[in-house]
């Protein structure tokens, strides 16, 4: 079935330091890809998205590109600020797992100023 | 509009007591997720509707978790006979349509079983 991996964490930074978040997937055919982040008491929301191989998502600063031969989704940003400090998941979605999402352990980012 | 809305916001139940857990997705929205978060933990898939589809029960811990989508819309997740270890936040999705869609997510209910 359909898997995710990701690196634990926790991740600390100072603030304008550069992040990457590694995320490898397993999955049978073509899945869309995401990344969900949790900020502090609040609920997930979607961060960024690619959807074929080679697309890049981005969104606040942050990209991800779709790398299909290595089976990776890795989060980078290149400056990174205290605002950012929060919960990120890697998750994907594929039809022939009928759709279902299904989400890394997640990576918790402290930046501290 | 209305994003997902999910009740109770927090439910403290004795051990062996049944509970019932509310989703309300965001209105046409086809496809409903159920996922638990333990503290510290990621998120754990426990349930998946689809439109019309049987749903993808796959995720269950137990025959103890059980769930219903009515009418397309309202979703309940109840557990019966509830034990300590299923503390945790229960956190409800809704998406246009699944797959590439977006999915959107409810800011769940923390569930305390003492």
């Amino acid at each position: 079935g359909n898997s995710v991996t990701q690196m634990e964490g926790p991740v600390t930074l100072s603030e304008e330091a550069f992040l990457t978040i590694n995320c490898t997937y397993t999955a049978t055919g073509y899945p869309s890809l995401f990344w969900y982040v949790q900020y502090p008491g609040e609920g997930l929301q979607l961060l960024l998205k690619a959807t074929k191989a080679d697309d890049k998502g981005s969104n606040k600063g942050f990209e991800a590109t779709y790398r299909k031969e290595t089976t990776s989704f890795h989060l980078e940003k290149g400056s990174v600020q205290v605002s950012d400090s929060a919960v990120y998941f890697c998750a994907l979605s594929g039809a022939a797992a009928g759709n279902k999402l299904t989400f890394g352990g997640g990576t918790r980012v402290l930046v501290k100023p | 509009g209305a994003g997902v809305s999910q009740s109770p916001s927090n439910k403290v139940t004795e051990k062996g007591k049944d509970v019932e857990l509310r989703c309300d997705p965001i209105s046409g929205h086809t496809a409903l997720y159920w996922y638990r978060q333990s503290l510290g933990q990621g998120l754990e898939f426990l349930i998946y509707f689809q439109g019309n589809s049987a749903p993808d029960k796959s995720g269950l811990p137990s025959d103890r978790f059980s769930a219903e989508r009515t009418g397309g819309s309202v979703s309940t997740l109840t557990i019966q006979r509830t034990q300590q270890e299923d503390s945790a936040v229960y956190l409800c999705a809704s998406s246009p349509l699944g797959g590439s869609t977006e999915a959107f997510f409810g800011q769940g209910t923390r569930l305390t079983v003492v």
